[in-house]
């Protein structure tokens, strides 16, 4: 089955401390995003990347990091200098330059920082 | 700034009920308004999507109706079920080169009671 596997489902992390979240995609989409969910807030973009080698920030994309080195993984680092770093984190990917197309959500990784 | 405002963020609806969310846009440049259902602990999945040149799009139980002029859309739910009790979002999304820039709003915790 095609999909998104978003690993590990739980995180957790002493504050200070670095954290990669994995993602991985067999769709074989171009396009690759990274949103951050909290409570009342929606989905917030972080990053995306439209192809290998080439991610642009998003809308609060302070305190993370990601690379795109290979079309199937979409990894992201949450840094020490992310002031709020507990929340759910969910990896996208979509079909570009057909239109609009739906975005196909990973189960998420819920990570807690104390 | 909230682009896209969403209400309400919670809802109870008895089974058989239709329940009813409403959003609302401002960038006119929007051409894509999807829907996503999340259950817990899972990420959000299209439910239905309409572009702005139809005014209803329906499927199954779950119809979209849209307002360019208002820029208002809102999904229905006939028939409520209690498998139906999620969170849904609204969304506005614009085609940017090669990603898909989309917009969420908040979310409606939907709880469909027996």
């Amino acid at each position: 089955d095609g999909g998104i596997t978003q690993s590990p489902k739980y995180l957790f992390r002493k504050e200070g401390q670095n954290v990669t979240l994995s993602c991985e995609q067999n769709l074989n989409h171009d396009a690759m995003y990274w949103y951050r969910q909290d409570p009342g807030q929606g989905l917030r973009l972080i990053y995306y990347s439209q192809i290998v080698n080439d991610f642009q920030k998003g809308d609060i994309a302070e305190g993370y990091s990601v690379s795109r080195e290979k079309k199937e993984s979409f990894p992201l680092t949450v840094t020490s200098a992310q002031k709020n770093p507990t929340a759910f984190y969910l990896c996208a990917s979509s079909i570009p330059r057909i239109g609009n197309s739906p975005l196909h959500f990973g189960n998420g990784t819920r990570l807690t920082v104390t | 700034q909230q682009q896209v405002k969403q209400s309400p963020q919670s809802l109870i609806v008895q089974k058989g009920g239709i329940s009813i969310i409403n959003c609302a846009y401002e960038n006119t440049a929007f051409d894509y308004f999807p829907w996503y259902q999340q259950f817990p602990g899972k990420g959000p999945a299209l439910l239905i999507a309409i572009r702005p040149d139809v005014s209803e799009k329906k499927e199954g139980r779950f119809t979209i109706s849209f307002n360019k002029s208002a820029k208002q859309f809102s999904l229905h739910i006939m028939d409520s079920q209690p498998g139906d009790s999620a969170t849904y979002f609204c969304a506005a999304s614009m085609g940017s080169g090669g990603y898909q820039k989309v917009t969420f709003g908040i979310g409606t915790k939907l709880q469909v009671i027996p």
